[in-house]
């Protein structure tokens, strides 16, 4: 089993829809979770994070941590051409232990 | 500000070549990384770097060597390239304290022929 599941896609969405993309993990360690967008023949940047449980929104996008259910969300309201891309999840242990796990990514078309 | 820059771009190299892929940053981070990217794989770790003259393996590390004389620099080494070194490989950076962005080049697009 992958410490880090990620659907790969593709996904394709009209403008203005919203956006579900998730991430599920096996190792309780994670406490940082983060979304990376990559652009096409970019590479990545980081979109958001969070610690431990909880939401966290900032503009159209909300980012969600169910640590008891291992599974993360991102939410992309609205959604334009622009965000059209390749989102990855990321996730990484407390202090100590810089090392990122990242998914396999999702690709996103957002449909004008 | 640069950021994290990398060369080459792209690379075309024969089995059994070795090459050196070159990441500097000027943001005077501590932490450094090297990634490597397949289709349909995500990132995977291949070293990491905590500081000058400190490094240490990621989840791949084989066929790689690394070194960190400087606080800008974190080459990555191909020795005796092989097909399945075909990637496209990202460096990457971070102050390497909580919360903090890793921030990545444009990545160089490797082809072992």
């Amino acid at each position: 089993q992958k410490e880090v599941e990620q659907d790969p896609g593709p996904l394709s969405v009209p403008e203005g829809a919203i956006v579900s993309l998730n991430c599920t993990y096996s190792n309780s360690a994670f406490q940082y979770f983060m979304w990376y967008r990559q652009y096409s023949r970019k590479g990545p940047e980081l979109l958001m994070y969070t610690y431990s449980s909880g939401n966290k929104e900032d503009g159209r996008f909300t980012a969600q941590v169910d640590k008891s259910s291992k599974y993360i969300s991102l939410f992309i309201r609205d959604s334009q051409p622009s965000d059209s891309a390749t989102y990855l999840c990321a996730m990484r242990e407390l202090l100590g232990n810089e090392k990122l796990t990242f998914g396999t990514g999702t690709r996103l078309t957002i449909i004008p | 500000n640069a950021g994290v820059t990398q060369t080459p771009k792209f690379r075309i190299l024969k089995i059994g070549q070795s090459m050196t892929l070159q990441c500097t940053q000027d943001m005077n981070h501590n932490y450094m990384y090297w990634y490597r990217q397949d289709p349909g794989m995500g990132l995977k770790l291949i070293y990491y770097s905590v500081g000058a003259g400190i490094t240490d393996k990621g989840e791949v590390p084989n066929g790689y060597n690394v070194s960190r004389s400087t606080t800008e620099d974190f080459p990555l080494r191909l020795e005796l390239a092989a097909p399945s070194q075909t990637s496209v490989y990202f460096c990457a950076s971070s102050w390497g304290q909580v919360n903090t962005e890793a921030f990545f080049g444009q990545g160089t697009r490797l082809t072992v022929v």
